[in-house]
């Protein structure tokens, strides 16, 4: 069983440009969060999607934007970026997005922004 | 809303002695606990989780932790730290619908010998 990837592992990109990141949620599972996770601190949730709908979003600007594919795998989309959007952002996916399931994490995104 | 405050952001521990990591939850209505345990340029993985079934969970590692309502606590301990045991370790609540977590500030582990 393959767990959750993401791609890709290292990103350099400057203030003002526009980033994808991906994620492959582990087989089975229909829902992604995503989280952004600053240098010594804790994960924050970003938003999550459930069969292709977001379902629930966290205090990020618009500008933090995402999809959900048909086979489950997930797109985050930063735009206009700023020097504080360097972090590692993670995804996870969990069975059907329920309240008390366990979230699987990938390894993150590492991003710099300078 | 819900909120998770983790009491110290080091600990640091002699091999084969108590861990204990404090965890604090403020919820209004029965949360559900996790624990996660991040290894440095990692993502988090699940180390034990409360659903409340029995108070007292069990956790992969040797971990467990306990939920105590009076007193919105769910610590984690482990009689025994192993040098393997260094990392970041993080408290997270789940009281919505969907299976969004709030995270704590997490605490690092140090193990010296």
């Amino acid at each position: 069983e393959t767990g959750v990837t993401q791609s890709p592992t290292h990103l350099i990109k400057t203030r003002g440009q526009q980033v994808t990141l991906r994620c492959s949620s582990q087989s089975g599972h229909n829902t992604v969060s995503w989280y952004q996770q600053a240098l010594g601190q804790g994960p924050q949730f970003i938003f999550q999607y459930y069969r292709e709908e977001e379902n629930g979003r966290g205090n990020f600007p618009p500008r933090f934007s995402g999809l959900q594919f048909p086979n489950y795998s997930s797109e985050l989309n930063v735009n206009a970026l700023e020097l504080d959007d360097s972090a590692l952002y993670l995804c996870a996916s969990s069975p059907a997005g329920g309240k008390g399931e366990t979230q699987y994490f990938g390894p993150g995104t590492r991003l710099l922004v300078l | 809303a819900q909120s998770v405050t983790q009491l110290g952001s080091h600990v640091s521990v002699s091999e084969g002695a108590l861990v204990l990591l404090r965890c604090n939850y403020s919820s209004s209505v029965p949360p559900y606990l996790f624990w996660y345990v991040q290894y440095p340029n990692q993502g988090l993985q699940l180390l034990l989780k409360y659903t409340s079934a029995a108070t007292l969970v069990k956790g992969i590692n040797g971990f467990e932790a306990e939920f105590k309502k009076s007193e919105t606590s769910f610590h984690l301990t482990k009689p025994s730290a192993h040098m393997s045991d260094a990392a970041e370790y993080f408290c997270a609540v789940n009281t919505g619908t969907a299976s969004k977590l709030t995270f704590g500030t997490g605490t690092r582990l140090q193990v010296t010998l």
